[in-house]
């Protein structure tokens, strides 16, 4: 069983439809990271957060310690938010990275 | 801030050659890291460097070397190439270690 779970794997999605992707681990963190992954290959960090939750645009995450679960919200998606949504938690002495969830918006 | 510069963009090489990869960040990073991306597989951690003057493995190591030139600079040495090794591979930085990274552009390498 891998340390760190995304789920899912893919989701095809229509414009304007609430997205959510899960992250799910097995270790003990300090923190977890969200990032994106363009098609184009680059890689943008979205948030690093240990607890509660974050905003930014129309892009929220949450952490919950205690369930060892995060999620990833995209409200009013659109299809520029087509990408490999990657999370990975930052243990003792390391950061463990998930598979990646690829997600496709058609208009 | 032009953040996380990588060069080269692409690279072509034959079994056997050699080449550096050069990964430079102006955030005044502490840590910087070598990644490979093969496809459909995650990120796999080559080498970092916690600080200016020191490195250590990561996960897949073998066929690398890593210099930490200065505080800035982080580069990617491969000796003798393998198709094994052909991927993409990018280079980050983060203010700590395994504090929020930042990545490079990538550099897509094939090994024929």
């Amino acid at each position: 069983k891998n340390e760190v779970e995304q789920s899912p794997q893919n989701l095809t999605a229509q414009e304007g439809e609430f997205i959510t992707i899960n992250c799910s681990y097995s270790v003990g963190i300090s923190a977890l990271h969200w990032l994106q992954q363009h098609p184009g290959g680059g890689i943008v960090s979205l948030f690093m957060l240990s607890s509660g939750k974050k905003k930014h645009g129309r892009l929220i995450a949450t952490i919950n310690i205690q369930e060892k679960h995060s999620s990833l919200h995209i409200t009013a998606s659109h299809p520029r938010d087509s990408a490999v949504y990657i999370c990975a938690v930052k243990g003792d002495y390391q950061l463990i990275w998930g598979a990646g969830t690829k997600l496709i918006i058609k208009p | 801030n032009a953040g996380v510069t990588q060069t080269p963009k692409f690279q072509v090489l034959k079994t056997g050659q050699s080449m550096t990869l050069q990964c430079a960040q102006d955030m005044n990073h502490n840590s910087m890291y070598w990644y490979r991306q093969d496809p459909g597989m995650g990120l796999r951690l080559i080498y970092y460097s916690a600080s200016e003057g020191t490195t250590d493995k990561g996960e897949v190591p073998n066929g690398y070397n890593v210099s930490r030139l200065n505080k800035r600079e982080f580069s990617l040495r491969l000796e003798s190439a393998a198709p094994s090794q052909t991927s993409v591979y990018f280079c980050a930085s983060s203010a700590d270690r395994y504090n929020e990274q930042f990545f490079g552009p990538g550099t897509r390498l094939t090994v024929l």
